[in-house]
C-alpha cells in the first residue's frame, strides 16, 4: 500500500528566500508525482504533475524534480513572497487508483 | 483541465440531520471522487462514485452514512447522514478524467461542514 510522507510538517522563512519542500514515497511503482497548493479553508489547486518518465517539471518559480529509484520528490520555490503561504500536498499516482496524499507542509513566507 | 464547482460551499447544520452536497464537471469524466479532509489533516478518500452503479467506499466509510449518487458523467451527490459534530470537515469532490495513461485529478472548492 503506498504511503506519502512530506517533511517538514510546517516550514516558515523571510521573503525573498528560496526552499524546497520535500515528499517521499514508498512504492516506487508509480505512474506520476502531482504537487497541490491549498489555502486555508478552501479546495486544491494544481501546481505541477510530473509523469513516471520525467525527471522534473517547472512553472514560473516553481520546480518539481521526481527520483522514482529513491522514492522521492521535491518542490523548489524560488524567491519566496508572502502570497506563496499556502499548505503544500504531494499526491502519487498508480494508475488505476485514486492519488495518495501526504499530510502536507504548511508554509509561511514572512514580510 | 476541468471546472468542478459543488453546493453548497458551506454549511452549519444541526446533530441528527443530514446534507447533500453536490459536484458538477463542466465536462464528461471517466472517474469522480469524495475526499474529507478533517481539520489539521490531511485528504483521506471516501469513495469512488461510479456512474450506473454503486460507489466503491474505502475502508471505515459506508453507504449507510455517506450515500453517494452518480446519475451521469457530469454529476455527482454525497449526502452526510445523521450528522455529528464528528463529521465537521471540508467535503472535496475530484475527477480524472483518464484522457492519459497517468491519474492527473482536479479539485473542486470544497464543502466546509460545521456540526453543532
Amino acid at each position: 500500500k503506498q504511503e506519502v510522507t512530506q517533511i517538514p510538517a510546517a516550514l516558515s522563512v523571510p521573503e525573498g528566500e528560496n526552499l524546497v519542500l520535500n515528499c517521499s514515497f514508498t512504492d516506487s511503482a508509480i505512474y506520476n508525482l502531482q504537487w497541490f497548493r491549498q489555502d486555508p479553508g478552501k479546495g486544491l489547486t494544481s501546481l505541477l504533475l510530473i509523469q513516471s518518465s520525467q525527471r522534473e517539471q517547472t512553472s514560473g518559480r516553481l520546480n518539481a524534480s521526481l527520483d522514482k529509484s529513491s522514492g522521492r520528490s521535491t518542490l523548489y520555490i524560488a524567491a519566496s513572497q508572502p502570497g506563496d503561504s499556502a499548505t503544500y500536498l504531494c499526491a502519487a499516482g498508480s494508475g488505476n487508483t485514486p492519488l495518495v496524499f501526504g499530510k502536507g507542509t504548511r508554509l509561511s513566507v514572512i514580510a | 483541465s476541468a471546472v468542478i464547482s459543488q453546493k453548497p460551499s458551506r454549511d452549519i447544520c444541526q446533530r441528527g440531520t443530514s446534507l447533500t452536497i453536490q459536484c458538477q464537471v463542466d465536462s464528461q469524466v471517466t472517474m469522480m471522487f469524495w475526499y474529507r479532509q478533517q481539520p489539521g489533516q490531511s485528504l483521506t478518500l471516501i469513495a469512488t462514485a461510479n456512474q450506473g452503479s454503486e460507489a466503491t467506499y474505502e475502508s471505515g466509510f459506508v453507504i449507510d452514512k455517506f450515500p453517494i449518487s452518480r446519475p451521469n458523467l457530469t454529476f455527482s451527490t454525497l449526502t452526510v447522514s445523521n450528522m455529528s459534530p464528528e463529521d465537521s470537515s471540508i467535503y472535496l469532490c475530484s475527477v480524472d478524467k483518464r484522457e492519459r495513461r497517468y491519474n492527473e485529478q482536479f479539485f473542486g472548492p470544497g464543502t466546509r461542514l460545521t456540526v453543532l
